[in-house]
């Protein structure tokens, strides 16, 4: 009954490698978003969905690609690996896009480790 | 650029001992305030918000914050802290009713029995 789950939790990989990350809301919201944590803890934003569609692609590098196959799921597709991706990965989800009032709930998080 | 500030880094107190953390915002419009938390282990999770109303909120596990505009600041109060209050603690904005949440840097509490 998790209410946002991400998986897998862990993920080490090689520079150069292809990965994804996948994302899943069971709370019936519309809005879903990608933020990255770095070795330092700050936290920032990097793309959310409404209603399966981008409407916040921050300052990303284009390796990194966002997938709403449906308003429930949000994955992310990070192609040629780097070792300054290294983070961990939060997926989460709001009930609408709304006035900037709503409560995002996170999921546990992605740690992935480049090498 | 908006931007969010939390001064203390790293806070170290012993149980019962009363807490306050700063946060100050950059940005001159509208905005809606949040504290989040994340114990060791565990995933963030909302721990109080402000967006419109009385300025004093009020949060689950005995927290509070306070929104004075006139100082861009949103504290996270508590009169006495716990062992089990031991967390990272993170103060956001969303600016200009948009719903993008912009982090400060974080809070590591650490509370000694």
């Amino acid at each position: 009954d998790t209410a946002v789950s991400q998986t897998p939790k862990y993920l080490v990989t090689q520079m150069g490698n292809d990965k994804s990350i996948k994302c899943e809301q069971n709370l019936g919201h519309d809005t879903m978003y990608w933020y990255k944590q770095d070795s330092k803890k700050f936290l920032k934003i990097m793309f959310s969905y409404n209603n399966k569609e981008l409407i916040i692609n921050e300052t990303v590098p284009n390796r990194f690609s966002p997938k709403s196959p449906d308003k429930a799921h949000l994955n992310l597709h990070i192609n040629s690996l780097e070792l300054g991706d290294s983070a961990v990965y939060f997926c989460a989800s709001s009930q609408e896009w709304g006035r900037g009032e709503e409560t995002q709930y996170f999921g546990p998080g992605t740690r992935l480790l480049v090498l | 650029a908006q931007s969010v500030s939390q001064h203390n880094h790293h806070v170290i107190l012993s149980e019962a001992a009363s807490l306050e953390l700063g946060c100050n915002y950059s940005y001159g419009g509208t905005v809606n305030l949040f504290w989040y938390v994340q114990y060791p282990g565990q995933h963030l999770q909302l721990l109080l918000k402000y967006f419109s109303g009385d300025p004093l909120v009020k949060g689950i596990k005995g927290f509070e914050a306070e929104f004075i505009k006139s100082k861009f600041s949103f504290n996270l109060r508590k009169p006495s802290v716990q062992w089990s209050d031991t967390a990272e603690y993170f103060c956001a904005v969303t600016p200009g009713g948009y719903n993008k949440l912009i982090f400060g840097a974080g809070t590591r509490l650490a509370v000694h029995p």
